[in-house]
């Protein structure tokens, strides 16, 4: 039981423009929702969280959206560069600080030049 | 930095070997973890640990074993590897329970 869905596989987009990777999750007792990003050879590297009291943050060109009643959540990169190719897993808890991550499928995110 | 250090990169072992996993934090953080990563299957979490000596299923826990005799020290065992257990393995360690800090990870193959 997939409890985080990342239902696009892989996501291409222009260097410069706007990359919007979605996630949505079917636990609503989920309360925080963290995005990590993987290079090859690499672990994952945390990005960007949010808390289910708001329903934006943003850090920089990085921002995520929580849409609770629709149990989504995006992070839009704006602009995107090459340096953001990468996989992209959201991931989510249900006690912030008591419980562990259930992680999503993952996006590989390509930027074309 | 946090450091997270996998013993080795790429590992082939072969059906019915045990197997020893093992993953070095330098940052003092209580909580370790063991994920695999599957394509199609995201990261899912084998074993978990808060403290030393103390463990806790994830996910995925049947067919492996974990010990934490040391704080810095998380070690996955596989008791006898099967090949369905060749995967990208993923130490992490974190000092609350969400913001992992991750090693670069251990291919391993089971033949």
């Amino acid at each position: 039981d997939q409890q985080v869905k990342q239902n696009s596989p892989s996501l291409s987009v222009q260097e410069g423009r706007i990359s919007i990777l979605n996630c949505d999750y079917t636990n609503s007792m989920f309360d925080y929702f963290l995005w990590y990003k993987k290079y090859p050879a690499e672990g994952p590297t945390f990005l960007i969280s949010i808390s289910s009291i708001k329903d934006k943050n943003e850090d920089g060109r990085f921002t995520v959206f929580l849409n609770k009643s629709a149990k989504h959540l995006s992070l839009h990169i704006v602009p995107s560069q090459p340096g953001d190719s990468a996989v992209y897993f959201c991931a989510a808890s249900t006690t912030r600080g008591n419980e562990k991550l259930t992680f999503g499928t993952g996006t590989r995110l390509t930027i074309i030049p | 930095d946090v450091k997270v250090t996998q013993s080795s990169r790429y590992l082939v072992k072969r059906t019915g070997e045990k197997v020893f996993l093992e993953c070095v934090q330098d940052m003092d953080h209580e909580n370790m973890f063991w994920y695999r990563q599957d394509p199609g299957l995201g990261l899912r979490l084998i074993y978990f640990s808060y403290d030393v000596k103390m463990k806790e299923k994830g996910d995925i826990p049947e067919g492996y074993s974990v010990s934490r005799e040391k704080k810095e020290r998380f070690s996955l065992i596989l008791e006898s590897a099967s090949t369905n257990q060749t995967s990208m393995y993923l130490c992490a360690s974190s000092p609350t329970r969400e913001k992992l800090f991750f090693g670069s990870g251990t291919q391993l193959s089971v033949l």
